[in-house]
């Protein structure tokens, strides 16, 4: 089955700089690859996502990218901001088509 | 707004205790999924249902066991609590289509003592 593993499992960057947050998945029959937030005390919350004949895909701070040949994808964070501090998740749905598969997940902290 | 609600926000339960864990969405949808989230090891599929009496083992299914007999509704069993079942409980649901967004539950954060 899917396997999905993300990297680094903590990461602390100064506010404005910048943060990436990696993943590999195992099924290269996926095809779909959400990325989840999760703020301390509260639920995930999907934040961007991306298909699998896409490359890149961007919505204003956040960026995510895609390599199908290498499978393996990354969340990018611009000019990071306090409220960036959070939990972020990636996942990956395989072969079997409504299995849902999350990475280790990633505590991000955004140093003032 | 979606809304999957869970029954419990906090539980503890005795080692041995059969304990149920609910969670209802109101939107229709057709996948369910529990999920549990320890530190370090990310959120683990347990089982996903996706549709009415279907139900599919996730990654962890030991020790659970699940129930769909309305739409709405997704029960996890846990048929004889054990210390290392000790977790936050995650329920989400989402359509149908494979690329559909997962809503989440508040979460129930299970103590078996």
């Amino acid at each position: 089955g899917e396997n999905v593993e993300q990297h680094p499992s903590t990461l602390s960057v100064q506010e404005g700089d910048s943060a990436v947050i990696k993943c590999t998945y195992s099924d290269s029959a996926s095809n779909y690859f959400p990325w989840y937030k999760q703020e301390l005390g509260k639920r995930p919350q999907l934040i961007i996502d991306i298909r699998s004949n896409v490359g890149e895909k961007k919505d204003q701070r956040i960026a995510v990218t895609l390599n199908k040949t290498a499978k393996h994808f990354s969340l990018h964070i611009t000019e990071t901001q306090p409220e960036d501090s959070a939990v972020y998740f990636c996942a990956a749905i395989g072969r079997r088509a409504q299995k849902l598969v999350f990475g280790q997940g990633t505590r991000l902290t955004i140093n003032p | 707004d979606v809304k999957v609600t869970q029954s419990s926000r906090y539980l503890v339960k005795r080692t041995g205790e059969k304990v149920f864990l609910e969670c209802v969405q109101d939107m229709d949808h057709e996948n369910m999924f529990w999920y549990r989230q320890d530190p370090g090891l990310g959120l683990r599929l347990i089982y996903f249902s996706y549709d009415v009496k279907m139900k599919e083992k996730g990654d962890i299914p030991e020790g659970y066991s699940v129930s769909r007999e309305k739409k709405e509704r997704f029960s996890l069993i846990l048929e004889s609590a054990s210390t290392n079942q000790t977790s936050m409980y995650l329920c989400a649901s989402s359509l149908w289509d494979r690329r559909a967004e997962a809503f989440f539950g508040q979460g129930t954060r299970l103590t078996v003592v």
